[in-house]
């Protein structure tokens, strides 16, 4: 029984590089989330799909960030043109089916980002 | 307005006594979720403990247990008997309904010391 995975686990990058991240949920979970953690707050919705369609995004997930889940498996955040600003942790947690306010989330181990 | 939060910055506990931390939470609405997570330094997300808004009892999971004061909008967190393994961040996370759906908001935790 795997959990949620994450990879990589640390991404170093130069400003105005592009730069992905693949989270692989746990296998029966259909929804799937994605979080980001600045160094001293809890975690920020970012966006969630359910199966393969992204039913919500975020304000914070601005023109630069996109996210997939072309099979309703993995998923997928890309950030285009990195800022400084988007130095953090990316967050995967993933859930089953359950009552909407029930639903339990299970997270990775995140992705650090560092952009310099 | 903060939707959770968490007043105790740092918290410090003696190995095998109990220790309390804090949460509150701003809703209007009548069916909500609680949800306790622990995040230890190599950054994974844990659940520990959820609790409805209409559960009568308080939840309880091995030593975790949540102290749920509807009326005051608290969801206390209770660890009994504490290892030095409990140290680590808290959080306290609300999932509740608004325009669109659903979400889950986090406070901005508090870190736990357990002292040998």
């Amino acid at each position: 029984d795997t959990g949620v995975s994450q990879d990589p686990r640390h991404k170093i990058t130069k400003r105005g590089q592009n730069v992905t991240f693949r989270c692989d949920p746990i296998s029966e979970h259909n929804r799937l989330y994605w979080y980001r953690q600045t160094l001293g707050q809890g975690p920020e919705f970012l966006t969630y799909f359910q199966n393969e369609a992204q039913l919500e995004k975020s304000r914070l997930l601005s023109d630069r960030f996109s996210a997939e889940r072309p099979k309703g498996s993995f998923s997928t955040l890309e950030i285009q043109r990195t800022e400084q600003g988007d130095s953090a942790m990316y967050l995967c947690a993933s859930s089953s089916p359950a009552g909407e306010i029930t639903d339990t989330q299970y997270f990775g181990p995140g992705t650090r980002l560092t952009v310099l | 307005a903060q939707k959770i939060t968490q007043t105790q910055p740092g918290m410090f506990v003696q190995e095998k006594e109990a220790v309390t931390l804090d949460c509150t939470y701003d809703t209007s609405d009548q069916s909500y979720g609680l949800f306790w997570y622990k995040q230890p330094s190599s950054g994974e997300m844990i659940f520990l403990i959820y609790q409805g808004s209409y559960d009568e009892q308080n939840a309880t999971e091995g030593r975790y247990s949540l102290n749920f004061q509807k009326a005051r909008k608290s969801a206390n967190l209770v660890i009994s008997a504490s290892q030095l393994g409990d140290s680590a961040m808290y959080f306290c996370a609300m999932r509740e309904v608004y325009t669109g759906g659903f979400k889950t908001i986090f406070g901005a935790g508090t870190r736990l010391f357990v002292k040998a």
